[in-house]
């Protein structure tokens, strides 16, 4: 079943607002990662996450990962039109990768 | 290095009848695995393979079929279409599928059953 649960589902943001979505699993994770996929398209690895509190930063994306390992938050500031699309976290056990169902990002100029 | 390709990019079939999505990598990647995509469910992992000749379920397998002959090729097989098995489905391959592999897509089948 799903191991990961992600919020909110949806989010409309004036171009320019920030906006955050956040993964939270009821187990400690090895680690995280997230992907992005443009609409239309497929999902592509952005970062990975893996020490506890560990903050990675990509131009104006900010990922976190939770002190205790269980739940991770990306937070992109001064969206972008180019930032539309949904972001997903993903999570690995026993040899499976599981998604989160995603945040879809939609992003009004 | 093409990545991961895909065929057919769509299909329409019709309720009982079967058909085959191909799936090929040509990065050396041992971990292959099929997903599909619903509104709202995210990706859901139907079945996956560690390597040729070794395939196993996911969470969603019911209805599909795979099977590994090669390191590069992961077909999956619908049996019998149901509409329930309208979808995009997305093909995936890794490293060797540890916690820590990048997963790279390809670019989907977008499946509608009549």
């Amino acid at each position: 079943g799903q191991q990961v649960m992600q919020i909110p589902q949806y989010q409309h943001v004036q171009e320019g607002e920030d906006f955050t979505t956040y993964c939270n699993s009821s187990t400690t994770l090895s680690n995280i990662q997230w992907y992005k996929q443009r609409p239309g398209g497929h999902p592509v690895f952005l970062i990975q996450l893996v020490k506890s509190g560990e903050v990675k930063k990509q131009k104006r994306l900010t990922f976190q990962f939770g002190e205790a390992k269980k739940n991770s938050s990306l937070h992109i500031t001064a969206t972008q039109t180019t930032d539309v699309g949904t972001y997903f976290c993903a999570v690995h056990n026993f040899n499976k990768f599981y998604f989160g169902s995603g945040t879809k990002l939609n992003v009004k100029p | 290095n093409a990545g991961v390709t895909q065929t057919p990019k769509f299909q329409v079939l019709k309720t009982g009848q079967s058909m085959t999505l191909q799936c090929a990598q040509d990065m050396n990647h041992e971990y292959m695995s099929w997903y599909r995509q619903d509104p709202g469910m995210g990706l859901r992992l139907i079945h996956y393979s560690v390597g040729a000749g070794i395939t196993d379920q996911g969470e969603v397998p019911n209805g599909y079929n795979v099977s590994r002959s090669t390191t590069e090729d992961f077909p999956l097989r619908l049996l019998s279409a149901a509409p329930s098995q309208t979808s995009v489905y997305f093909c995936a391959s890794s490293w060797s599928g540890t916690s820590t592999d990048t997963q790279y897509f390809g670019p989907g089948t977008r499946l509608t059953v009549l």
